[in-house]
């Protein structure tokens, strides 16, 4: 099956800088990738919808400014979370859409000290 | 809100017995998923459902949709102590240019063995 890319799996970082995370379809291309945050014991809350050379279209809430995506080609995207402070530790998972379904990375968790 | 919603929110079985997991939205959709999370980590793709279909298997998983009741139950058979982990469903809407999937907020499965 289709396989999407997530890395770092964990990242620790100081308050006050920024943590990128790399979302990667590795053998099919994704014109639309998501990205969602999961705190402790809830569900996916969706962020964003990034669509590949375009801007991203943020959910109500979710301060664009914050969370930085970028969609550079089919094959990645990116979300970079700037200026991390302790409420921004959770979980993040990026999907990437396929032709009939979106396959998920295997999430990242940052950790703002 | 949420489109999807599980119940029961939690569920304890002993290992061979069956699971059940239900769930419930709101729109019309498109597909219906169900996925497995295990503790902290990504999420598993386990069955996608159409919305012009009733019933599905897969293993020992056997997924129903009701599109009158706006429901689906997820059943896993003979369940085993590595069934242990959190469930949810995920209905997909899918229009011209746009893809939206939207979780419920899951189900935690413990299997004793």
């Amino acid at each position: 099956g289709a396989v999407v890319s997530q890395h770092p799996s964990w990242v620790i970082c100081k308050s006050g800088t920024s943590v990128k995370i790399e979302c990667r379809s590795l053998d099919f291309q994704a014109t639309t990738m998501f990205w969602y945050r999961q705190f402790p014991k809830q569900s996916l809350m969706l962020m964003a919808t990034s669509n590949e050379g375009s801007k991203a279209t943020y959910e109500q809430g979710v301060e664009k400014d914050k969370f930085l995506i970028n969609h550079a080609s089919l094959t990645l995207s990116t979300l970079t979370v700037t200026s991390a402070h302790p409420e921004d530790s959770s979980f993040y998972i990026c999907s990437a859409k396929g032709q009939i379904e979106a396959f998920f990375g295997q999430g990242t968790r940052l950790t703002v000290v | 809100s949420q489109q999807g919603e599980e119940d029961p929110q939690a569920l304890s079985i002993q290992e061979g017995e069956n699971a059940t997991m239900n769930c419930s939205y709101k729109t019309s959709i498109n597909n219906l998923q169900w996925y497995r999370q295990n503790s902290g980590r990504g999420l598993v793709h386990l069955i996608l459902i159409r919305s012009n279909e009733r019933e599905k298997h897969s293993g020992r998983l056997r997924v129903t949709l009701d599109t009158s009741k706006k429901s689906s139950s997820l059943l896993i058979t003979a369940s085993r102590a590595a069934d242990t982990a959190s469930y949810f469903c995920a209905t997909a809407r899918i229009g011209a240019g746009s893809y939206q999937l939207t979780f419920g907020k899951g189900t935690k499965l413990s299997v004793i063995p």
